[in-house]
């Protein structure tokens, strides 16, 4: 199984609070990608990095940012929750060359009341 | 307009009773086309890579095929073990830093 870890795994807070979710890899890999899912949308990208504080927007990414300081962290921020972000976050990590493949982190259950 | 599509959205199988599912892409230069498995409450779990039409893998009961427009994920025999939703990538060549995915197919094998 590829090193990728999510935290916290699961989250209830309330409308209009900061939420950060932590996804943090010990591949080495040099893409990282937040995903949410939901029914009947799939997995739909919000934002992804490229390299330690190089970032870019996903097709989703209205209410969120995103952080990279290192290489194996990549930080989620909802800078003030609303009902409809209520989701299921995945990060996902690839590398280059025989390393493109995207792994799966386990996921981040959020319900915002 | 790159675009992913998975057909059928749900399947029902009795053990043993063989069949594919399907996923058409739209894409301008294709890098590689992948396939997952997800388990409820879980990330998806990667199963297959295919960069040129032409190309197939197996693994156990799966073998996935890939042609210009579409791939196909055929399941031999299946258990009710396979029992998931698979899910379909793309990873286009103009901008590698994407995936695209398709909404996936919920399969059911039944005993």
């Amino acid at each position: 199984d590829a090193g990728i870890t999510q935290s916290p795994r699961h989250k209830v807070t309330e409308t209009g609070t900061p939420v950060t979710l932590r996804c943090h890899q010990t591949e080495n890999h040099r893409y990282m990608y937040w995903y949410r899912q939901d029914p009947g949308h799939g997995l739909r990208l919000i934002h992804y990095s490229y390299g330690v504080k190089d970032t870019d927007k996903g097709e989703v990414s209205d209410g969120y940012s995103v952080s990279r300081s290192k290489t194996e962290d990549f930080l989620l921020t909802l800078e003030s929750a609303t009902s409809s972000q209520t989701s299921v976050y995945f990060c996902a990590i690839s590398g280059e060359g025989a390393q493109e493949t995207q792994y799966f982190g386990p996921g981040t259950r959020l319900l915002v009341l | 307009e790159d675009q992913v599509t998975q057909s059928p959205e749900a399947l029902r199988l009795q053990e043993g009773e063989s069949s594919s599912l399907n996923c058409s892409y739209t894409v301008s230069g294709l890098r590689g086309l992948f396939w997952y498995r997800q388990d409820p409450g879980k990330g998806p779990e990667f199963l297959f890579t295919l960069y040129s039409a032409g190309e197939e893998k197996e693994k156990e009961r799966l073998k996935a095929t890939l042609t210009k427009k579409e791939s196909f994920l055929h399941i031999t025999a299946p258990k009710p073990e396979d029992s998931a939703t698979y899910l379909c990538a793309v990873r286009p060549s103009y901008n590698f830093n994407k995936f695209y995915f398709g909404s996936g197919t919920k399969l059911n094998v039944k005993p």
